[in-house]
């Protein structure tokens, strides 16, 4: 089955900690993306990647992680310096070609909580 | 600060009715808008996607895009209970391969 799979469905970190989330897909998508989502809010974008072994800030970049080392993975680590980092987070990828046109596909996310 | 902006709700309609639902984005050069529902505790799965002025349908579903006015709607019809989840707007800004999402429109579906 084609689909964009995350790990672990549920995270529970101490201060202090650095965590790291999982997010890969077998759909051939060149680009991938981490957004987060707080209750009541809209999805905020963290980073993403448009090719391997490249990746840009999005709008809360700070206190964040990544690397695409393979075109099917886009891990996500949630460093110590990230002050409020309970949240729902939300990996996507989008297919080929598509320029301004993309289509985002999500996976199934992963709920943060900080203890 | 790109905005995408929805009214929160909760938007309730009866079983049988249309629900509409609104979205206005502040970016006049947008090129691509898509509607998402998100179930709660679960994550935004696509519905609709529209580029074009005018109506896009899909099944029960109609998007409407209005690029003059920076409009988008979703069109419901003969709304079930099974579509009582949050929507979500999401606009590409054509600054990137990005989207901006609005905060979403909860939709409850009354038998």
């Amino acid at each position: 089955d084609g689909g964009i799979t995350q790990s672990p469905k549920y995270l529970f970190r101490k201060e202090g900690q650095n965590v790291t989330l999982s997010c890969e897909q077998n759909l051939n998508h060149d680009a991938m993306y981490w957004y987060r989502q707080d209750p009541g809010q809209g999805l905020r974008l963290i980073y993403y990647s448009q090719i391997v072994n490249d990746f840009q800030k999005g709008d809360i970049a700070e206190g964040y992680s990544v690397s695409r080392e393979k075109k099917e993975s886009f891990p996500l680590t949630v460093t110590s310096a990230q002050k409020n980092p309970t949240a729902f987070y939300l990996c996507a990828s989008s297919p080929p070609g598509q320029g301004a046109y993309n289509e985002q596909f999500f996976g199934p996310g992963t709920r943060l909580t900080v203890l | 600060q790109k905005e995408v902006e929805q009214n929160s709700g909760p938007l309730s309609v009866p079983e049988g009715a249309i629900a509409s639902l609104n979205c206005t984005y502040s970016d006049r050069v947008s090129q691509s808008f898509f509607w998402y529902r998100q179930y709660s505790g679960k994550s935004p799965e696509l519905i609709m996607s529209i580029y074009s002025n005018g109506d896009k349908e899909d099944g029960r579903f109609t998007a409407q895009l209005n690029k003059a006015s920076q409009y988008v709607s979703l069109l419901i019809r003969d709304s079930q209970p099974s579509d009582s989840a949050t929507y979500l707007c999401a606009v590409n800004p054509n600054s990137g391969y990005a989207l901006n999402f609005g905060k979403g429109t909860s939709l409850l579906v009354t038998p």
